[in-house]
């Protein structure tokens, strides 16, 4: 009973290198979230996927790549890391969105650029 | 890899006793708000939601009420335990979209 599950889940950069994390559920779900959570700040969303092949770009897309090749996966690039991508990274899904959904959360990826 | 919520407000109860966290929102066209709990080093876990077209909802001791008037959401913990510690979001959504706005969280810190 995985759930959703992050890889890897601490990881130091240093500035300008790539990176890919990795977020796997094992619920069917349609859709597939990625947040940063900041200090003092709230999740907020980077990009999404309602489903197998599609993407979409949340609040702050910028710097970021994703990638939904398969129903499972969602995976999460970075292609030139910035020490303003220091963050912890939350992987989320959902079967569908709104009321009756639940969105879950996986364990969070701590990323630090340096 | 503690690295969140350095920064929040925080409300300290003593064990036993009732919790009300606060949150208030912007937008007047959400229509459906989450409460999550997010325990140190863990992901945001699902506690309770409301859609807007009503003013309270219950669930096993918490009770999330709305004022869609004033733009607040409020979560209250019955007999709060120390498991209850964590920091708690809540989160709006607008019809027609996919997307979750959360807030910036408040600590809750449970005291013997």
């Amino acid at each position: 009973n995985a759930g959703v599950t992050q890889t890897p889940k601490f990881r130091v950069l240093k500035t300008g290198q790539s990176m890919t994390l990795l977020c796997a559920q094992d619920m069917n779900h349609e859709y597939m979230y990625w947040y940063r959570q900041d200090p003092g700040m709230g999740l907020r969303l980077i990009h999404y996927s309602v489903g197998e092949g599609t993407t979409a770009k949340g609040e702050v897309p910028d710097g970021y790549n994703v990638s939904r090749l398969k129903k499972q996966n969602f995976l999460l690039g970075l292609e030139s890391a910035a020490p303003s991508q220091t963050s912890v990274y939350f992987c989320a899904s959902s079967y569908r969105f709104g009321p009756g959904n639940t969105i879950y959360f996986g364990e969070g990826s701590w990323l630090t650029v340096v | 890899g503690e690295s969140v919520g350095l920064h929040l407000p925080t409300l300290s109860v003593q064990e036993g006793d009732n919790s009300i966290i606060n949150c208030a929102y912007s937008n007047s066209a959400s229509d459906y708000f989450i409460w999550y709990k997010q325990e140190s080093g863990k992901g945001p876990q699902f506690i309770i939601d409301i859609r807007s077209n009503m003013d309270k909802r219950q669930g096993q001791r918490v009770t999330v009420l709305l004022n869609k008037t004033v733009k607040h959401l409020s979560l209250q913990i019955a007999a709060t335990q120390p498991g209850d510690s964590a920091v708690y979001f809540c989160a709006e959504n607008t019809y027609n979209t996919d997307k979750l706005i959360f807030g910036t969280g408040t600590r809750l810190q449970v005291f013997p």
